[in-house]
Order: C-alpha cells, then sequence, then structure tokens
C-alpha cells in the first residue's frame, strides 16, 4: 500500500528559482493538505483542498501556491524561493466523514534554500 | 479559533518509566482529538484516536482519553522503551466549523535511555 507518496525526498534551490513539489495518494480520500514543519513549531497549514477542484488558504500561503490536478494528486509550487521556505515540507490526505477520520502523512520533502 | 496545546519538551525518561504528555484543546463542537507519532526522517504516523467525549483511544501500550469537561487528551504509558523515543504530536479534526482543517500542538520530544 503506497498511501501518500511524495516527491521528491531532498531538494537544495538556490534563491530566486522555482520548484514544484508533487504528491499522491491512492487511498481515494477526498482532502488533502501541505503542511510545513520548522523546528519548535510544530506543522503549520499552507494549503489544502477539501475536494477537487477547490483549494483554500491555510496559517502561512505567502510565497506558495497550489494546484489540485485530479483526486489523487495536491501539488506544491514555490515560484521564487526564499531562505525562509527552507523546511521540510509534508502532504497529507484525508477522507470525509462525519467523525473518525484521520489524516494520512506522506515522508516528507526536505527542501533547503540558499 | 481552535487550537491544540501541549507540553513542551524535550522528555526524557529511563527505560520502563511511566509517561504522560499533556494535551489540551480549544474548540467549539466536538472535534476529534488524535495522538501522532514522528520517528526520525520519517512523516507522522497515527498512534492512536478518540471520536467522542469519554472515548478511550489505545495502541502499542500508548493510551489517552477524550475528556471534555477538561478539553484534555493527555497521552500516557505505562512503561516506555527505548524504541518509543520520538516526537509526539496532539491534534484535532471536526468540531463546528471545521470539518476539514487538522490542527496540531508543537510536538513533544521523548527520549528515552536504557
Amino acid at each position: 500500500n503506497a498511501g501518500v507518496t511524495q516527491t521528491p525526498k531532498f531538494q537544495v534551490l538556490k534563491t530566486g528559482q522555482s520548484m514544484t513539489l508533487q504528491c499522491a495518494q491512492d487511498m481515494n480520500h477526498n482532502s488533502m493538505y501541505w503542511y510545513r514543519q520548522d523546528p519548535g513549531m510544530g506543522l503549520r497549514l499552507i494549503y489544502y483542498s477539501a475536494s477537487e477542484g477547490t483549494t483554500d488558504k491555510g496559517e502561512v500561503p505567502n510565497g506558495y501556491n497550489v494546484s489540485r490536478l485530479n483526486k489523487r494528486e495536491f501539488s506544491l509550487r514555490l515560484e521564487s524561493a526564499a531562505p525562509s521556505q527552507t523546511s521540510v515540507y509534508f502532504c497529507a490526505s484525508s477522507a470525509i466523514d462525519s467523525t473518525g477520520r484521520e489524516a494520512f502523512f506522506g515522508q516528507g520533502t526536505r527542501l533547503t534554500v540558499v | 479559533g481552535n487550537s491544540v496545546t501541549q507540553m513542551e519538551g524535550p522528555v526524557t525518561l529511563s527505560e520502563e518509566a511511566f509517561l504522560t504528555i499533556n494535551c489540551t484543546y480549544t474548540a467549539t463542537g466536538y472535534p476529534s482529538l488524535f495522538w501522532y507519532v514522528q520517528y526520525p526522517g520519517e512523516g507522522l504516523q497515527l498512534l492512536l484516536k478518540a471520536t467522542k467525549a469519554d472515548d478511550k483511544g489505545s495502541n502499542k501500550g500508548f493510551e489517552a482519553t477524550y475528556r471534555k469537561e477538561t478539553t484534555s487528551f493527555h497521552l500516557e504509558k505505562g512503561s516506555v522503551q527505548v524504541s518509543d523515543s520520538a516526537v509526539y504530536f496532539c491534534a484535532l479534526s471536526g468540531g463546528a466549523g471545521n470539518f476539514n482543517k487538522f490542527y496540531f500542538g508543537s510536538g513533544t520530544k521523548l527520549n528515552v535511555k536504557p
């Protein structure tokens, strides 16, 4: 069972470069999320998609864009990378039902912007 | 708004010691509550969950009880092992006006010494 797959696992960018982080899930989940994890700050929500065709901003959306390509895939784009975007990025997905659902996470992308 | 507060770490224990990691939350309605565990270099994995008041979630010797009167979901384990060393995150989802989002605490790092 693949679950949530993120690519790449590691990336080094120069300031001003752009890149897209890819995420795909095979659990037929409606909701997908992008988080960043920084030391001492837990996980902060960047963007989420409640269902195919919809996206919404989270806590820290500045400097990022997202695309919900289809039900399986949710990508995160950095148009002009900045050192402040050095972080570990996690994609997650979840089913929509009234109670008890949990989020499933990918293995993360470790991004360094120099 | 919704939020999760958990005790700061790191927590250092000797093997076979009793573990408590405190977690309190703020939310309207009846959210679901979760504990996630993150091992070094990996994504978050669900450890246990509870979906309504007085529910007890349990897994791998860990337990947590959903206490609505104290808005708490403290994680406990009677006898920790070295292999339990990881970062633990408390989270909530659902509740009034919050169907799709997850809110995470800042994480508590647990170190277990042999």
